[in-house]
């Protein structure tokens, strides 16, 4: 395994129903990043995580829980989603969100459908 | 907050033709980073830009970090099918999470 892998690759369901996303990197790095794209929109960060800390979290509802256990692997908690929460979900990974040189590495992404 | 503009928004070309983006910001960064996302991917990073006036080359693509820091310009030379994609322009700032993307711009080459 090499990079940033995240599973599954699409996901269809349903406003009642709980899923979750996971991410795992095998690159060595301490931050990882959920993001949100949307067709037409430029990529929303959505939550950070350094060093299995929560450092920022842009004002995402309550319905989406991030949950990092060790630093290479970040979960994404979906709980009564909305059909407009319908996205590209990807995550990324960087060796230290302080640094001014830092390189986030994203994940090939999950594809949510909500219905 | 900040915001890129990232221009143009799509552009469609003949293979064997160069092809220049930009993005320009209101806000100072003190990276740029050039990703390109293909169908059903996440982005991968083409070039890094850590200093004000830095160029540089990455195979057929180069990339420039403006001297005032709020703008840069990817050039792709000799355009090849495979290039399709789309192409984000993204700003850092100083301390956590601070990654600011354009909107993309697609491309597409005919062969």
């Amino acid at each position: 395994e090499t990079g940033v892998t995240q599973t599954p690759r699409h996901l269809v369901m349903g406003m009642t129903n709980k899923k979750s996303l996971k991410c795992e990197q095998h690159l060595g790095h301490n931050a990882m990043y959920w993001y949100k794209q949307s067709a037409k929109k430029p990529l929303e960060l959505m939550f950070v995580y350094s060093l299995e800390e929560r450092v920022e979290n842009n004002s995402v509802p309550s319905r989406f829980s991030p949950e990092c256990p060790n630093s290479s692997h970040l979960f994404l908690h979906l709980h009564t989603l909305q059909p407009e929460d319908s996205a590209l979900y990807l995550c990324a990974s960087s060796q230290d969100a302080s640094l001014r040189t830092d390189t986030q590495y994203f994940g090939p992404g999950t594809r949510l459908t909500v219905l | 907050g900040q915001q890129l503009n990232q221009s143009p928004q799509s552009m469609f070309i003949q293979e064997g033709e160069d092809v220049s983006m930009n993005c320009t910001s209101s806000s100072i960064f003190n990276t740029w980073l050039w990703y390109k996302q293909d169908p059903g991917e996440g982005p991968v990073l083409l070039i890094a830009l850590y200093k004000a006036g830095e160029l540089t080359s990455n195979g057929r693509l180069t990339a420039q970090f403006g001297i005032t820091r709020k703008d840069s310009f990817l050039n792709i030379s000799a355009s090849i099918p495979s290039d399709v994609g789309i192409y984000f322009c993204a700003g850092q700032g100083s301390g956590y999470s601070t990654l600011t993307f354009g909107k993309g711009t697609m491309l597409l080459v005919s062969p």
